[in-house]
């Protein structure tokens, strides 16, 4: 079974606006990370945002937040503004804590977000 | 940026040769990781370790072998290069827990 979900394989956004790439999670983990990544069509990978398990409130660095919905096992990336540097693929990532104090780090397959001007 | 490189950065070879990718880390970071990245899959752990001589396998190690005799060197070992093993290949290391990970740019390799 997978352990990340990311069902929108691409999405097109209006530049300005706002929008949430989805990502469902799977695990039995008590504790655990969750990370999202932008991958631009230069190729390097690049941070964007985290949430551990235990975190209150949801997480955000500027225009990214991640709304955090650990019932439903899903922390979805919200974008507000979209600006056309932000067209890229997307990644949400998992790190489990037992499964490894190894800290093994998984992704799911990515969302490519178009942002049309 | 952290200090992460990869060596080669592209490399054509020709089946069956064996091949080895170089991660370099200059963070002093006790995990490191592997991954494949090919069109559809996003990126499929191959091999991480989480200290030295310390390594376990990932989603697709099979044909793959990694060696960590330092901190701040981790193999990646292709003993028999098949053409199915032509990917990007992405190293990345994190000092674990909240931390996140830092990717190298990542090392173009061709089968044929």
């Amino acid at each position: 079974a997978q352990k990340i979900t990311q069902t929108q394989p691409g999405m097109f956004v209006q530049e300005k606006e706002a929008v949430t790439l989805d990502c469902t999670y799977d695990t039995s983990d008590p504790s655990y990370g969750l990370f999202w990544y932008k991958q631009p069509s230069s190729g390097e990978m690049i941070f964007l945002i985290y949430q551990g398990s235990y975190d209150q409130q949801n997480a955000t660095e500027g225009r990214y937040s991640l709304n955090f919905q650990k019932a439903r096992k899903s922390a979805n990336l919200v974008i507000s503004a979209s600006q056309l540097g932000d067209s890229a693929m997307y990644f949400c990532a998992m790190r489990e804590a037992q499964r490894g104090s190894q800290g093994n780090l998984i992704f799911g397959k990515g969302t490519k977000l178009s942002v049309k001007p | 940026d952290a200090g992460i490189t990869q060596s080669p950065r592209h490399k054509v070879t020709e089946t069956g040769t064996p091949v080895t990718l170089r991660c370099h880390q200059t963070e002093n970071h006790r995990y490191m990781y592997w991954y494949r990245q090919d069109p559809g899959h996003g990126l499929r752990l191959i091999h991480y370790s989480y200290g030295v001589k310390d390594t376990d396998k990932g989603e697709v190690s099979d044909g793959y072998s990694v060696s960590r005799s330092k901190t701040e060197d981790f193999l990646l070992t292709l003993e028999s290069a098949t053409s199915s093993q032509t990917s990007v290949y992405f190293c990345a290391i994190s000092g674990g827990g909240g931390g996140e990970a830092f990717f190298g740019q990542g090392t173009r390799l061709t089968v044929v």
